[in-house]
């Protein structure tokens, strides 16, 4: 049972690189998010996906971007990395329109980046 | 707007000691409330949730229960063991956006 992908695990970047997270889940969840885990700061929502095809700002998006091609991957790009990107990135995914909706968010395992 | 507040970790005990890790929240209307967990080096999981005032949500021993009055959702357990050391966040969700709102988590490390 995959439920989220996550890659990379880790990562160094220079600063002023572009980079690509790639999340990817398998329980044909319709809404997709990205947070970022710094300390004292607890999760903050970057981007969201409530369906295919549409994509949503967070608390703090600037200097990311995402696309949702289809109800699988949901990549986080970031078109030119700055030291203060560095932290963990969590993607998730829940099912928001078949029934109720619970509030369950699915975690990956994270991605560790640092911009030098 | 709404928001969630945590007690400030880390919060340090010795195994069976009784845990108790405060949480409130400001909402306009009648939110949601869970409790997520996240292990070392793991995602977040949820652990237990309440979806209206005086409901109590459990699971592995652990308690919280929605309190309207109070604007409160402290999470507790009798007695703590060392794999219950990772970090615990309280979090609400309106049911209109289907997003979650965070507190910012409470590190506990239990002893042995």
């Amino acid at each position: 049972i995959a439920g989220i992908t996550q890659a990379p695990t880790s990562q160094i970047l220079a600063a002023g690189r572009r980079m690509t997270l790639r999340c990817t889940q398998d329980m044909r969840h319709n809404a997709m998010y990205w947070y970022r885990q710094d300390l004292g700061l607890g999760l903050r929502l970057i981007h969201y996906s409530n369906t295919a095809g549409t994509t949503g700002k967070g608390e703090v998006p600037d200097g990311y971007s995402v696309s949702r091609a289809n109800t699988d991957d949901f990549p986080l790009t970031l078109a030119s990395a700055v030291p203060s990107q560095t932290s963990v990135y969590f993607c998730a995914s829940s099912d928001i329109y078949r029934g109720p909706y619970t509030g369950e968010l699915f975690f990956g395992e994270g991605s560790r980046l640092t911009v030098l | 707007g709404n928001s969630v507040t945590q007690m400030e970790g880390p919060v340090t005990l010795s195994e069976e000691a009784f845990l108790t890790i405060n949480c409130t929240y400001t909402a306009t209307g009648y939110p949601s409330l869970f409790w997520y967990v996240q292990y070392p080096g793991e995602g977040l999981q949820l652990l237990l949730k309440a979806t209206k005032a005086d409901d109590k949500g459990s699971n592995k021993g652990f308690e919280a229960t929605y309190r309207k009055e109070t604007t409160s959702f402290h999470l507790e357990k009798g007695s703590v063991q060392v794999s219950d050391s990772a970090v615990y966040f309280c979090a609400l969700s309106m049911d209109s956006n289907y997003q979650l709102i965070w507190g910012a988590g409470t590190k506990l490390i239990i002893k042995p």
